[in-house]
């Protein structure tokens, strides 16, 4: 059983368009993320979210959205796609509260390429 | 500002030993973490600590200093499979996660 799926792996498509990625995880944790990991490797939070409170990275633009239909799923739209949005976009899960450590489980990843 | 500092890059032999450095500033803290990162791949949870001193487990060793800001990963007896970049964490006051942008080790024969 994955602890923590998202699909698409792989998404390549065209400027402009509007895609979106889900994640879901099985693991009954009360927080999800979202990462962008850019061609330098460096992973950058997007946004995390639990059932009462969505916490976004200021710098990500607003035509990234996350949309949770309940605890367990945390799903990425992207409208009017740009080619800088090329990443690898990770999405993760954790108890943060104590006595959890808040290790961080993380899905396998999806490729996004925008031409 | 908070800030996570960790070498670039670094080169060792197989069987021998390596330190990866880590050196935090952040607003609070609540634990640092290590994580693994080979190519291609999702990071995975390497070790957790919150308290000064040394967690082992297995081959790989992890070492806290607070009022030093200061943390290293100890990988002994390397193999080739430890080839990989190690990500660096840092838990603040508010239970975000500020990362360092990961230190690519590469094991030589």
């Amino acid at each position: 059983d994955t602890a923590v799926s998202q699909t698409p792996k792989y998404l390549v498509t065209q400027m402009g368009n509007d895609k979106s990625i889900k994640c879901e995880q099985n693991l009954g944790h009360d927080t999800m993320y979202w990462y962008k990991q850019d061609s330098k490797k460096f992973l950058k939070i997007m946004f995390s979210y639990n059932n009462k409170e969505l916490i976004i990275n200021e710098t990500v633009p607003n035509r990234f959205s996350p949309k949770s239909p309940d605890k367990a799923h945390l799903n990425l739209h992207i409208n009017s796609l740009e080619l800088g949005d090329s990443a690898v976009y990770f999405c993760a899960s954790s108890h943060i509260r104590e006595p959890n450590t808040g290790e961080l489980f993380f899905g396998e990843g999806s490729r996004l390429t925008v031409l | 500002g908070q800030n996570i500092d960790q070498p670039t890059e670094m080169t060792a032999t197989e069987g021998a030993i390596v330190q990866i450095n880590c050196t935090y500033q952040t607003s609070g803290f609540n634990g640092l973490f290590w994580y693994q990162q080979h190519a291609g791949e999702a990071p995975t949870f390497l070790s957790y600590n919150v308290l000064d001193g040394l967690e082992e487990k297995g081959r790989f060793s992890s070492f806290l200093s607070r009022s030093k800001g200061y943390s290293y990963l100890l990988l002994k007896e390397l193999q080739m499979k430890d080839s990989a970049s190690y990500l660096c964490a840092v838990m603040d006051s508010n239970y975000q996660l500020i990362w360092g942008a990961g230190t690519k080790l590469i094991i030589k024969p």
